[in-house]
């Protein structure tokens, strides 16, 4: 059973295009978090939300609790954003998604 | 700038042994973390510690797994008698004075169980 869904699993785009990732989760949270995997390994917090939007630079963070649905999005992508972007939930305990795995061409 | 270190990068250890990953948080954090990432699997949540206990834990956290801050600065996962299923990266993060505020990861340690 997955409490977090990612969609799509993994996304290739050209330089310059808008991208946008989407997260749906089935348990009652108290804040979501997206973070970037880089192809290393490392992880980075970009965000953590718990209602409406942030932005930071390029990257775009939108929740619906009602609708229990969570989107990220790059304005203008950069092959420098090739990574693995990740959701996680705070629910009863933390849960993760499996990860978007996104590849940016120039 | 402030990071999360963690020592060693890489361990490799024989079924049985007992392990002790270390992690340093960022020093004014408050809330520790341990997660594990198995070869191609997602990240999965670990413990939480907070205020010298654990706060919160998973199933996959039983009684072969233990957290310490044994000082003012490390905090330590232990595997007892380590499994071959518990090959994984290991990442140690803190946040600061709020729960599951934002957080910073370590770099991880990569443990191999022969």
């Amino acid at each position: 059973k997955n409490e977090v869904e990612q969609s799509p699993q993994n996304l290739t785009a050209q330089e310059g295009e808008f991208i946008t990732i989407n997260c749906s989760y089935s348990v009652g949270i108290s804040a979501l978090h997206w973070l970037q995997q880089h192809p290393g390994g490392g992880i980075v917090s970009l965000f953590m939300l718990s209602s409406g939007k942030k932005k930071h630079g390029r990257l775009i963070a939108t929740i619906n609790i009602q609708e229990k649905h969570s989107s990220l999005h790059i304005t203008a992508s950069h092959p420098r954003d090739s990574a693995v972007y990740i959701c996680a939930v705070k629910g009863n305990q933390f849960y993760f998604g499996t990860g978007t795995s996104l590849t940016v061409i120039p | 700038e402030p990071e999360v270190t963690q020592t060693p990068s890489h361990q490799v250890t024989q079924m049985g042994q007992e392990v002790i990953l270390r992690c340093v948080p960022i020093s004014n954090h408050l809330y520790f973390y341990w997660y594990r990432q198995i070869l191609g699997q997602k990240v999965e949540f670990l413990v939480s510690f907070y205020n010298n206990e654990i706060s919160e834990k998973s199933e996959i956290f039983d009684d072969q797994f233990s957290v310490e801050r044994p000082d003012g600065s490390n905090f330590t996962l232990k595997i007892r008698s380590t499994k071959l299923e518990d090959s994984a990266m290991y990442f140690c993060a803190s946040s600061d004075a709020v729960e599951y505020n934002e957080q910073f990861f370590g770099p991880g340690t990569r443990l191999t169980v022969l």
